[in-house]
């Protein structure tokens, strides 16, 4: 099975870089997703890591380490719509499974 | 371009009543299919996935079921709703995962709020 930790709450200013964690203890490993949840709207996909590094897509890059279980999702420049839940989720080789962490709520404040 | 469409959007329906919530997803051939819950402020919950026309696979043990009577089409069912059952359900697609390559996102629809009184 696997074991999904992220922070609650995190709080941050408009402008600010803002980084969330995200560990994982799993077996048969295959790869970290990042979500977007705005409140009472569904899931976005936001980016994949299956290899060691840093993933870069505009404002939003995310990073793992296969041999640490961590990764974390960066935030630039934020802006008051990045106010929204952050969902991790570790991907499992048996089939095409996710396990979701949590999430992280990231309160953008001017 | 692959779309998923869910519905009703929100449902409210009394303690011990029937539900069928369906799902649909166009533009893609076999692709997995699945049924989250998420309670208020909680993570997603996978209840049923699917890998095929009559393949499901049930991840939570309850009065909840699924089926797959076609291949883009997922329905989850209840015979008589709890209270506890109430929650934000979420149908979600992605490929088929290919070999022993790294896996499919999932896409998720707009979701049904269900509020059970």
């Amino acid at each position: 099975g696997q074991n999904i930790d992220q922070p609650t709450e995190m709080t941050a200013t408009e402008g600010a870089i803002v980084q969330i964690n995200c560990t994982y203890q799993t077996s048969g490993f295959n790869g970290l997703f990042w979500y977007q949840q705005h409140a009472g709207e569904a899931p976005t996909f936001l980016s994949y890591n299956v290899l060691d590094g840093l993933e870069e897509k505009g404002r939003f890059s995310s990073f793992l380490s296969r041999s640490k279980g961590y990764s974390y999702l960066l935030l630039k420049e934020l802006q008051m719509k990045d106010s929204a839940s952050y969902l991790c989720a570790g991907g499992n080789n048996a089939g095409n499974m996710l396990t979701f962490g949590g999430g992280t709520r990231l309160m953008v404040k001017p | 371009s692959q779309t998923i469409h869910q519905w009703p959007a929100t449902l409210v329906q009394p303690v011990g009543s029937p539900l069928s919530l369906e799902c649909t997803v166009e533009g893609t051939s076999n692709p997995n299919l699945y049924w989250y819950r998420q309670a208020a402020g909680r993570g997603l919950q996978l209840l049923f996935y699917s890998v095929g026309i009559g393949q499901i696979s049930s991840e939570v043990p309850q009065n909840l079921s699924a089926s797959r009577p076609q291949d883009r089409q997922f329905i989850l069912s209840s015979k008589k709703l709890l209270l506890s059952d109430s929650g934000f359900y979420l149908c979600a697609w992605s490929a088929a995962r290919l070999g022993t390559g790294g896996s499919q996102p999932q896409h998720f629809g707009d979701g049904t709020r269900l509020s059970i009184l």
